[in-house]
């Protein structure tokens, strides 16, 4: 089983419909989770960052924590074309201290279609 | 959010030469960086870890002699591509982490074209 499992897609969604994107992690003691959004050819780029089970909004982003379940989303509404990229799931299992790598997923390919 | 700068932004250099890539965190201490190479259309791949002051710690698979990171200070750290051939070629991609909830930016990333 993969530490951090995320569908490659691509996922496609008409414009102004809600994008939802999953990711399940493996390791119970993850605390830090985060969702970035790579653009081809470019570095990934931080969309949301969360860390206590629940919802947490930014925008038209809304990240999803269930850690009992162990998975965590992203939803993104009114999706515009320039939303197509590919995001990906990074879980990082200490909350402070520093030192940890984070475990990224493959990410999922979605689509914005007009 | 946090910035961190990654020079070259491409290069291109010849069979057997070495290629230094930088990588800055613009305005916060990084204690910790990580390098990352990604081929088209393939996930990041983690390289190193690299810590502020000592040795890196290299990902199964990873030539250490070939890959060498130095991270001198805590708002720099450097990849030097040893002795590069053409399968070096790569997408290469470093990322500091801040202390608060151990957040990670990345840089821009650095082509890096071996002919």
């Amino acid at each position: 089983q993969k530490e951090v499992e995320q569908n490659s897609g691509p996922l496609s969604v008409p414009e102004g419909a809600i994008a939802s994107l999953n990711c399940t992690y493996s390791d119970r003691v993850s605390q830090s989770f985060f969702w970035y959004r790579q653009y081809s050819g470019k570095s990934p780029e931080l969309i949301m960052s969360i860390y206590s089970n629940g919802d947490k909004e930014d925008g038209r982003f809304t990240a999803q924590l269930n850690k009992a379940s162990q998975y965590v989303s992203l939803l993104i509404r009114d999706s515009q074309p320039s939303d197509s990229a590919t995001y990906l799931c990074a879980v990082n299992p200490i909350l402070t201290g520093g030192g940890n790598k984070l475990t990224f997923g493959t990410g999922t390919q979605l689509k914005v279609e007009l | 959010g946090a910035v961190v700068s990654q020079h070259p932004s491409w290069v291109i250099c010849k069979s057997g030469t070495s290629v230094k890539i930088e990588c800055r965190s613009l305005d916060f201490q990084a204690t910790t960086m990580f390098w990352y190479r990604q081929f088209p259309k393939q996930s990041l791949m983690l390289m190193a870890t690299s810590n502020e002051g000592s040795k890196a710690t290299y990902e199964q698979g990873v030539e250490k002699d070939k890959f060498l990171i130095n991270h001198a200070s805590l708002t720099l750290s450097t990849l030097t591509v040893t002795s590069a051939h053409p399968e070096d070629s790569s997408f290469y991609i470093c990322s500091a982490m801040t202390g608060v909830g151990n957040t990670i930016y990345f840089g821009e990333g650095s082509w890096l074209t071996v002919v």
